[in-house]
């Protein structure tokens, strides 16, 4: 069954330090979006990519960085962790525009935590 | 821009009753999407059920309902006979027709008291 994966799944780091969240999915979708949960926020925006080599900053993308190399993976790289990076952070992709019902198709989540 | 509202932070209701959420969004457009998507505990996101705006019939999937008032941009979920399985978060989202953006509430947990 095709599928989307995130890893790791749990992270602790410190401030200051690179951390790469990785997101694969076999469902062969050019869409690709990543979301940051926080309490009373719901998921907001943070990268999306609409097919390779294309990215594209969302609502809270200060702090994040994305890169499209092929349609499988969409890795969201931390620069310089912060406190207020703690957060669930959710890949999620989609169907092609021709073929697209608005559902989105979402990862397990990855919890991190900046000390 | 726009935007999706859930008023209710929590709810709970009683196993075997019926609970309504509530979800009210803002936009200009008039060909949209409109979503619940269910959080357990597991985390995973789930799709509960969908609607299209242009479609005037609420939908419905098994146990859950919509009310959907395009006019008052209202769109509520129903759950009848509920379950404990549906203690969750659930969230409101918003997607135009032809767009690849969506908009999230801030979600509603809910309690399902045996």
């Amino acid at each position: 069954d095709a599928e989307i994966t995130q890893s790791p799944r749990h992270k602790i780091t410190e401030t200051g330090r690179q951390v790469t969240l990785a997101c694969h999915q076999t469902w062969n979708h050019n869409n690709m979006f990543w979301y940051r949960q926080d309490l009373g926020h719901g998921l907001r925006l943070i990268h999306y990519s609409y097919g390779v080599q294309d990215t594209n900053k969302g609502e809270v993308s200060d702090g994040y960085s994305v890169s499209r190399s092929n349609t499988e993976d969409l890795p969201l790289t931390l620069e310089s962790a912060a406190s207020s990076q703690t957060s669930v952070y959710f890949c999620a992709s989609s169907r092609s525009e021709m073929e697209n019902t608005g559902e989105l198709f979402f990862g397990e989540g990855s919890r991190l935590t900046v000390l | 821009a726009q935007t999706v509202t859930q008023s209710q932070p929590e709810m709970s209701v009683q196993e075997a009753e019926t609970v309504t959420l509530s979800c009210t969004y803002d936009t200009s457009e008039s060909d949209y999407y409109l979503f619940w998507y269910k959080q357990p505990p597991s985390r995973q996101m789930i799709l509960v059920i969908r609607q299209e705006a242009y479609k005037q019939q609420n939908a419905t999937e098994n146990r859950f309902s919509v009310n959907f008032q395009k006019a008052a941009k209202s769109f509520s979920l129903k759950i009848s006979d509920s379950q404990l399985g549906d203690a969750a978060m659930y969230f409101c989202a918003y997607i135009n027709t032809g767009g690849f953006k969506t908009i999230f509430g801030a979600g509603t947990r809910l309690f399902v008291k045996a």
